[in-house]
């Protein structure tokens, strides 16, 4: 049961265009979302959350939207630089629960 | 430097052994967390601890067993029971349960079965 998926599962932009990555979930107890960023032979990272009172969160080049009545994340990445080529994971959980994974989407940024 | 270590990095057994993987974290963390990553799935989750002496079973504990004596250490045994162990194996902590912390991820155990 993929309460949280990642339907594409890969994505390349050129260099200093926009990558949107996108997340859908099934689970409308979900309140707190994060992407993770994960290079190949590391563990994830933790990159940007947004939890389920706002409809954006910004760090840098990097913003989450939430939309709550799609049940829709999506993670933009602008501009795209080459060392952003890594596999992206989106998450979900609420309360004490679990967090639940996508399955990822490997983004390729080209020079 | 704080963070989570997991050894070793490959790993190679026959079938029918038991093997166990190292996890250890120095960030002073409460909650540890086992996953395992398959091609084309998200991580999902095996076994989860969030205080010494205590852990749940996730999604897929079945074949799986953990311990949690000392806050800093959640090692992993793969059992003969397991049907497909071949997988890369995430452990990760946060500082306390929940799903409102960014987990810390360590890098990570490639097991393959003979």
């Amino acid at each position: 049961d993929q309460q949280v998926k990642q339907n594409s599962p890969s994505l390349s932009v050129q260099e200093g265009r926009i990558s949107i990555l996108n997340c859908d979930y099934t689970n409308s107890m979900f309140d707190y979302f994060l992407w993770y960023k994960k290079y190949p032979a590391e563990g994830p990272t933790f990159l940007i959350s947004i939890s389920s009172i706002k409809d954006k969160n910004e760090d840098g080049r990097f913003t989450v939207f939430l939309n709550k009545s799609a049940k829709h994340l999506s993670l933009h990445i602008v501009p795209s630089q080459p060392g952003d080529s890594a596999v992206y994971f989106c998450a979900a959980g609420y309360n004490n629960n679990d967090m639940r994974f996508g399955a990822g989407t490997r983004l390729t940024v080209k020079p | 430097d704080g963070g989570i270590t997991q050894s070793p990095k490959y790993l190679f057994r026959k079938e029918g052994q038991n093997v166990t993987l190292s996890c250890e974290q120095n960030l002073n963390h409460d909650a540890m967390y086992w996953y395992r990553q398959d091609p084309g799935q998200g991580l999902r989750l095996i076994y989860y601890s969030q205080i010494v002496n205590d852990f749940q079973k996730g999604d897929i504990a079945e074949g799986y067993s953990v311990s949690r004596e000392k806050k800093e250490s959640f090692p992993l045994t793969v059992t003969s029971a397991q049907k497909n162990p071949t997988a890369f194996y995430l452990c990760a902590s946060t500082l306390n349960g929940g799903s409102y912390n960014e987990q810390f991820f360590g890098p990570g155990t490639r097991l393959t079965v003979l």
